[in-house]
């Protein structure tokens, strides 16, 4: 079967930086999506990788190694609206959007 | 105007009830989605509209039936609800449908709960 892992719960500190994992098995490999999700808010985009590899947008970076079926979010400088959900989603060789079940991120002061 | 408007955003209603969600994108999209969000789930895919046409059910009960008069307007039609069905109902489109590597942009969902 199909299957994204990654941490149900993470906490930090304000102005620190976090790394969000997320691991993967799926049939065929399109492309790797990192969504965020605040609270009773709409999921909305942050990142996609489908070369191996960092992409740096600002103070998120996501990392991609396909050999290892293996990807991270990192966050910087850490403030206290990025406490969300975080949502990795792999592209199968369908074109099926593999769903993992989220990060619940909690920012501390 | 947001880009993917969804109504109600909170729904209460018994089993016996029939109601309808809406979804409305102003992003000029092509591809159209209703998934099933959980507590603690991945998010379930359960209908996916590519140019108006239904593209995909994903095994979901008769009870929930999906209309998508054109491609800026989803529907889903709900009859005979289940307590198990109670959950946020999000929508999403992109500019093409399955088969492309492109983001999807949701709306902020219909949270249901049925009684």
């Amino acid at each position: 079967g199909q299957n994204i892992d990654q941490p149900t719960e993470m906490t930090a500190t304000e102005g620190a930086i976090v790394q969000i994992n997320c691991t993967y098995q799926t049939s065929g490999f399109n492309g790797l999506f990192w969504y965020q999700q605040h609270a009773g808010e709409a999921p909305t985009f942050l990142s996609y990788n489908v070369l191996d590899g960092l992409e740096e947008k600002g103070r998120f970076s996501s990392f991609l190694s396909r050999s290892k079926g293996y990807s991270y979010l990192l966050l910087k400088e850490l403030q206290m609206k990025d406490s969300a959900s975080y949502l990795c989603a792999v592209l199968d060789s369908n074109y099926q959007l593999i769903w993992g079940a989220g990060t619940k991120l909690i920012i501390k002061p | 105007e947001t880009g993917v408007t969804q109504t109600p955003r909170h729904l209460v209603m018994g089993m016996t009830n029939k109601k309808s969600l809406k979804c409305e994108q102003h992003l000029g999209h092509n591809a159209m989605y209703w998934y099933k969000q959980s507590a603690k789930k991945p998010l379930e895919l359960m209908f996916v509209y590519n140019f108006k046409e239904q593209t995909e059910n994903n095994s979901v009960p008769s009870r929930f039936s999906p209309e998508c008069p054109n491609s800026s307007h989803l529907f889903l039609h709900l009859h005979t609800l289940q307590p198990e069905d109670s959950a946020l109902y999000l929508c999403a489109s992109s500019q093409e449908g399955q088969g492309a590597a492109q983001p999807q942009h949701f709306g902020d969902g219909t949270r249901l709960s049925i009684l």
